[in-house]
């Protein structure tokens, strides 16, 4: 069964500090992982990294795929209240046929304190 | 990535009715899935939905309490049947186009 584990579950910081979220995995035929940040309802994306492409930027955000060690990070510098979420990491593999699915770590609760 | 729209936004229910979830996606998509999101859980799938084809569920979840249509490819329903305060949950559901999974705004359901 495939398995998606991160960590710390919850973090608590102030505005201005930088914070690295971890993301380690366990699966047949990775395909890909997906970064996600849920505020309330819908997850919004944020990156997706694969075996082309193990490392992204986005503005303060960026994340990094280590395939031998089957993990990534999400690193988020000077953060702003607007950060406060759950950040989910998912992999992607198949579930079936030519099919795949992603399959969700718990997330980690960053509450970013003024 | 797609679009999603996703309806209703909220609902309460009363015990051992059944609420009908719809999403539509702004272009053809292969697959679409629907995830439950339980109160301070991750997200759990519950099946995958391909246009033409009985839905594919996963391990815990069936067809008679969670029934899913696909009628064509950018629209899909799923239904929570027989309802009990325990699937008061948020339900999710997702396409891919290939370029990330996009999701639909949610749907929060409460059971009384």
């Amino acid at each position: 069964e495939d398995k998606v584990v991160q960590s710390p579950l919850s973090l608590v910081v102030h505005e201005g500090d930088t914070v690295t979220l971890n993301c380690s995995y366990e699966v047949t035929n990775f395909r890909s992982l997906l970064w996600y940040k849920q505020e309330k309802k819908a997850p919004t994306f944020l990156f997706m990294l694969t075996s082309s492409g193990i490392e992204k930027k986005s503005g303060r955000l960026s994340s990094i795929l280590d395939k031998k060690e089957l993990s990534s990070i999400l690193n988020i510098t000077a953060t702003q209240t607007g950060d406060s979420a759950i950040y989910l990491c998912a992999v992607e593999a198949p579930s079936g046929g030519s099919n795949y699915k992603l399959t969700f770590g718990k997330g980690t609760l960053l509450t970013v304190n003024p | 990535s797609a679009v999603i729209s996703q309806k209703p936004s909220r609902d309460i229910c009363q015990r051992g009715t059944s609420l009908t979830i719809q999403c539509q996606v702004d272009s053809q998509v292969t697959m679409m899935f629907w995830y439950r999101q339980q109160p301070g859980q991750s997200l759990t799938l519950i099946a995958t939905a391909n246009q033409g084809s009985e839905a594919t569920y996963e391990s815990g979840f069936v067809i008679d309490k969670f029934p899913i249509s696909r009628p064509n490819l950018t629209f899909s329903t799923l239904t929570v049947s027989n309802m009990s305060p325990e699937d008061s949950s948020i339900y999710l559901c997702s396409a891919d186009r290939g370029d990330g999974y996009t999701f639909g705004s949610g749907t929060r359901l409460t059971v009384v």
